[in-house]
């Protein structure tokens, strides 16, 4: 089974700041089969980027991912305040089960 | 527009069961895989189960294989999941999700959840 292991824990920025998010697989992830996730109190997960790096329907150019192998990133351009949540990614570049990271909050410095 | 409405959870004790429903709306069910995650209180992800398109395929996670079992009802558009000999760490909110294709990997869509309280 691939960990993901994501860091920060926890990002610390201000609105109109660049978020720089990782995310590390204990072992490469084929035809970088990973997906990144944002969730708010209270509501279910939102798929932003899946393939890596390709954007979900809806989400906005700010949100890019890149990456491959072992080591992605969910880069945030310029932080607008409804960016400020939780950030998971997951892969699913192997057999199921598709394990997730721990994932990553974001807060309002 | 895709919905999807879990329901069926509640409070249990140790050892009982319970079964899981997510009524789906809005595309072809048969077409795409079904997943269910769960998030304990204050806690992150977990995958717990998947099911491809057809129905043919089910996958767990190691933590509930054995005791929960996924299957989907296309005549009514319906994920299940059913849940034997919980446990206190099985509590937690249940997402029901949608594959983008007919294969398990990641969700487009969720549903809101239903909070499963396994306690004595």
């Amino acid at each position: 089974e691939i960990v993901l292991t994501q860091f920060p824990g926890t990002l610390s920025l201000s609105p109109g700041e660049r978020a720089t998010l990782s995310c590390r697989a204990s072992q490469s992830v084929s035809s970088s089969y990973l997906a990144w996730y944002q969730q708010k109190p209270g509501q279910a997960p939102r798929l932003l980027i899946y393939g890596a790096s390709s954007r979900a329907t809806g989400i906005p150019d700010r949100f890019t991912g890149s990456g491959s192998g072992t080591d992605f990133t969910l880069t945030i351009s310029r932080l607008e305040p409804e960016d400020f949540a939780v950030y998971y990614c997951q892969q699913y570049g192997s057999s199921p089960p598709y394990t997730f990271g721990q994932g990553t909050k974001l807060e309002i410095k | 527009e895709v919905q999807l409405l879990e329901s069926g959870g509640g409070l249990v004790q140790p050892g009982g069961s319970l079964r899981l429903s997510c009524a789906a709306s809005g595309f072809t069910f048969s077409s795409y895989a079904m997943i269910w995650v769960r998030q304990a209180p204050g806690k992150g992800l977990e995958w717990v189960s998947g099911t491809s398109g057809n129905g043919d395929y089910r996958y767990y996670a190691d933590s509930v294989k054995g005791r929960f079992t996924i299957s989907r009802d296309k005549s009514k558009n319906t994920l299940y999941l059913q849940m034997n000999s919980l446990r206190a760490e099985d509590t937690a909110v249940y997402f029901c999700a949608k594959g983008d294709t007919g294969w398990p990997y990641y969700a487009d869509y969720w549903g809101q959840g239903t909070l499963v309280t396994v306690s004595s």
